[in-house]
């Protein structure tokens, strides 16, 4: 099946530092990727659509100039969280649409956020 | 306002009976549907997907119904065992053309041996 895979798995860096998260689909190619975020108990909340070649969607509510998005290739999206703050810890999952009659997305392991 | 509802944060059942999860939405209205399984530190993984028109879909042990009318789904795994223990989201498709998934937080299952 498809396969998305994320690194870092876990990240833990310094109040005001940028974070590059990335995201591959490994065995096809996506011509979209979707970047949400995850707070303990709580449900995965769409950050934003990443199209190749293009600029990002970002959901309401979200900084664009905060959360950096790169969908430069099919097989690979990028999410920078600039100057990181402790309230930006979290779950950051990306997932990969394939394109066809279910539109089915596949997503990756995450990657765990924690801002000192 | 648009809200999609996971029936209970957590449910716990024992080994060998059906587990039964509702997911129910409001001012909504999905092209598909979607069930997930998570589990602790980990991403999302596709279970299920059932369309408008579809009433119920099957795998294995898994089923899944969709009442549009009640907007509504049931999402019941049979013969329960312990590996059945995890997280299960339901998301909704708003529409064909990649829009992405709308989640709900989930509901966790327990199964006891």
């Amino acid at each position: 099946g498809a396969v998305v895979s994320q690194h870092p798995s876990w990240v833990i860096c310094k109040s005001g530092t940028s974070v590059k998260i990335e995201c591959r689909s490994l065995d096809f190619q996506a011509t979209t990727m979707f970047w949400y975020r995850q707070f303990p108990k709580q449900s995965l909340m769409l950050m934003a659509t990443s199209n190749e070649g293009s600029k990002a969607t970002y959901e309401q509510g979200v900084e664009k100039d905060k959360f950096l998005i790169n969908h430069a290739s099919l097989t690979l999206s990028t999410l920078t969280v600039t100057s990181a703050h402790p309230e930006d810890s979290s779950f950051y999952i990306c997932s990969a649409r394939l394109a066809g009659a279910n539109n089915e997305q596949f997503f990756g392991p995450g990657t765990r956020l924690t801002v000192l | 306002s648009q809200k999609i509802e996971q029936n209970s944060e957590a449910l716990n059942i024992q080994e060998g009976k059906t587990a039964t999860l509702t997911c129910n939405y409001t001012n909504y209205s999905p092209a598909y549907l979607q069930w997930y399984r998570q589990d602790p530190g980990r991403g999302p993984v596709f279970l299920l997907l059932i369309r408008e028109n579809e009433k119920e879909k099957r795998k294995e042990r898994l089923k899944v119904t969709f009442d549009t009318t009640l907007k509504q789904s049931l999402f019941h795994i049979t013969a329960s065992q312990p590996a059945d223990s995890a997280t299960y989201l339901c998301a909704l498709l708003i529409n064909q053309a990649g829009t992405a998934l709308i989640f709900g937080k989930g509901t966790t299952l327990s199964v006891s041996s």
